[in-house]
């Protein structure tokens, strides 16, 4: 089993609708959890940390659910400019944590 | 300005030859690291150094040889260039090594020829 999995997508999604993304993670005692998100021939740029209360930004809201080791990321509202590749990062704990990437699910948002 | 900046940002060589990239943050940092991303977009971490000591080395080939003159700076050498080489190397940083998010630079895109 990968360490952290996505959906690789891609999500076609029309602007104005509500789309949401997992990422599972197998380590338990991971910590730190973040949404990146890439464009094409573009560096990684975080979104937002996850905490374990859940929390949003805008029209964005991330969730973490420890008892099934998953994350995930709801956008409202969706925009063109939303179209990017979106990857989760989990620290897993090792010597030090280790910050691993999912494979990252790719969302297009269509007019 | 430029907060975690790499060059150079394309880097087209031959197999078998010796190169360079070049990484430094103005962020005030603690914890910088190297990614490789393939061809299949997957991000790996390559190495990461915490205020120039060496805390995560991912089983990557003898070849590759990070340097830390100092916290604000990273650099990668590669010897004996391969062809499997080829995919771009992202820097990073981030305030420290636990729970803090990364900043990326932008990237240097490496082609083996």
């Amino acid at each position: 089993r990968k360490e952290v999995e996505q959906d690789p997508g891609p999500f076609n999604v029309p602007e104005g609708a509500t789309v949401a993304f997992n990422c599972t993670y197998s380590n338990s005692a991971s910590q730190s959890f973040f949404w990146y998100r890439q464009d094409c021939r573009k560096e990684p740029k975080l979104l937002m940390s996850v905490y374990s209360s859940g929390n949003e930004d805008g029209r964005f809201t991330a969730q973490l659910n420890r008892a099934s080791q998953y994350i995930s990321l709801l956008i409202r509202d969706s925009k063109l400019s939303d179209s990017a590749t979106y990857l989760c990062v989990v620290n897993i704990p090792g010597g030090s944590y280790i910050p691993t990437f999912g494979r990252g699910t790719s969302l297009i948002v269509h007019p | 300005d430029t907060a975690v900046s790499q060059t150079p940002k394309y880097l087209v060589t031959q197999m078998g030859n010796d190169k360079s990239i070049k990484c430094e943050q103005n962020l005030g940092h603690d914890t910088m690291y190297w990614y490789k991303q393939d061809s299949k977009k997957f991000l790996k971490i390559m190495f990461s150094y915490n205020n120039k000591e060496l805390i995560i080395n991912e089983t990557v080939p003898n070849r590759f040889s990070p340097k830390s003159p100092d916290k604000a700076h990273l650099n990668l050498h590669i010897n004996s260039l391969e062809l499997g080489d080829s995919a771009v190397y992202f820097c990073a940083s981030s305030q420290d090594r636990w729970n803090q998010p990364q900043h990326f630079g932008d990237g240097t895109r490496l082609s083996i020829l």
